[in-house]
């Protein structure tokens, strides 16, 4: 079965520091990927997503992510936090041709100011 | 645009009764979900649907959930009887595109369910 597996459940940062979120999926042929973002008290919300090409994509408020094939991974980085980043971060996983997203457990930040 | 909305934004009830969460997706897309967030499982695909018809609701936990579509503006999920252990947030979240492709899907504030 499909799965998305994200490594750390809970992350804490200071202010400026780097991110990395872990993301790997299972499955063998051609996926699309997301990473939504669900800020406290708010609803979830697309931050960037890869269908093809540039496998370094950039998202919304200076995040990116990478899709390297041979490690079924698709990493959500941002070079320096700031407070504001402070959410929960899910990757989900589109394969072939199932129109339902496989959702990771989630990831929760919290930047410390 | 108003975006996804849901109603009720809470809900508090007594276990054994019905339970009604309503839906109206953004005009002119045609995919409808329906998720249950909890702690412990995360983000689960209830049910979804194509142009109003159910396409796949694999994910309803079993016969006491129902969803409907009557209109490409309203669905409805519910929860007869209701259960402690259907304590969740309910999300509904519509998309446009073709079958199998790269829809983002757009999210409304989900509906925070406890269940007494």
């Amino acid at each position: 079965a499909q799965s998305v597996s994200q490594h750390n459940h809970h992350v804490i940062l200071s202010e400026a520091a780097s991110l990395e979120l872990g993301c790997n999926y299972s499955y063998g042929g051609t996926v699309n990927l997301f990473w939504y973002v669900q800020y406290p008290g708010q609803h979830l919300q697309l931050l960037l997503k890869y269908f093809s090409g540039d496998p370094l994509v950039k998202g919304i408020k200076g995040f990116e992510a990478e899709f390297i094939k041979s490690k079924f991974s698709f990493n959500l980085r941002k070079p320096s936090v700031q407070w504001s980043d402070t959410a929960e971060y899910f990757c989900a996983v589109n394969a072939g041709n199932n129109r339902k997203l496989i959702w990771g457990l989630g990831t929760s930040l919290a930047v410390n100011p | 645009d108003a975006g996804v909305i849901q109603s009720p934004r809470h809900e508090v009830t007594e276990m054994g009764q019905e339970v009604t969460l309503r839906c109206k997706p953004i005009s002119g897309h045609n995919s409808l979900f329906w998720y249950r967030q909890t702690m412990m499982r995360g983000l689960e695909l209830l049910i979804y649907f194509n142009n109003n018809v159910p396409i796949d609701d694999s994910g309803m936990p079993e016969d006491r959930f129902s969803a409907k579509m009557p209109n490409a503006s309203f669905s409805t999920l519910k929860i007869q009887p209701s259960e402690p252990r259907d304590s969740a947030v309910y999300f509904c979240a519509s998309s446009f595109g073709l079958a199998g492709i790269q829809e983002t899907q757009y999210f409304g504030p989900g509906t925070r369910l406890l269940v007494l």
